[in-house]
């Protein structure tokens, strides 16, 4: 199984950015990286994923490290909606839509 | 488009009982994937089913099953349920256009089992 290890909780303010690291030191070639985020009650979002470039879309920027063990996902102005649990995942090319989540980053947003 | 239903979104059962949970994807997705959430053990994967046949199935027993019907909806079944499988169970659709490479999933709200 692709293994990935994030911190197990962060907090930030309102309004500033947020970065969110994760390690994936086993990622093989053809590992996409995805970021999906699961808020209280709810089943997990699609957030971002890459391959091996830099990703950004209207919610979130991901940085992946040149030699692709660790990738950062970017909140640029955190607000108290972005408050939830943060998974990074790997998924390998032959087992698609297998994804193994990790345990996740909790977030905490400060008003 | 509507997103992902599952039904039904809390249950009880007892140990010994089955269940059996149902997932209707978003229209026009082939591929649901199912997962089991605890707090001990996290987001695991149960399996994936794509076009009525099963084509990933992660490590759980065969006491849990699934099916997935022409119309894509799917189900998953519980048999001789034990306290362990308290959990929330998601499912997630995708389109499954794309054959073997990753898609975006879309996750349902889950439902809640308690087995006592």
């Amino acid at each position: 199984d692709a293994k990935t290890t994030q911190p197990n909780s962060m907090e930030s303010n309102e309004e500033e950015p947020v970065h969110l690291p994760c390690n994936h030191s086993t990622i093989s070639g053809t590992d996409y990286i995805h970021w999906y985020r699961q808020l209280p009650s709810q089943g997990p979002e699609y957030v971002i994923h890459g391959l091996t470039s830099n990703v950004n879309n209207r919610m979130a920027s991901l940085a992946i490290a040149e030699d692709r063990k660790s990738s950062t996902l970017i909140l640029h102005r955190a607000t108290l909606r972005d408050a939830a649990v943060y998974y990074c995942i790997l998924s390998a090319s032959n087992t698609g839509n297998q994804f193994y989540f990790g345990t996740g980053t909790s977030l905490t947003v400060i008003p | 488009k509507a997103g992902v239903t599952q039904t039904p979104r809390y249950l009880i059962k007892t140990r010994g009982q089955q269940v059996t949970l149902s997932c209707s994807p978003i229209s026009g997705h082939r591929s649901v994937s199912w997962y089991q959430q605890t707090p001990g053990q996290g987001l695991q994967f149960l399996f994936e089913y794509f076009s009525e046949t099963q084509r990933n199935k992660g490590n759980f027993p065969g006491r849990f099953s699934g099916r997935q019907f022409s119309n894509s909806r799917s189900e998953m079944n519980v048999s001789t349920l034990e306290l362990g499988d308290s959990a929330l169970y998601l499912c997630a659709s995708s389109s499954g256009a794309s054959g073997r490479v990753f898609e975006t999933q879309y996750f349902g709200p889950g439902t809640r089992l308690l087995v006592l």
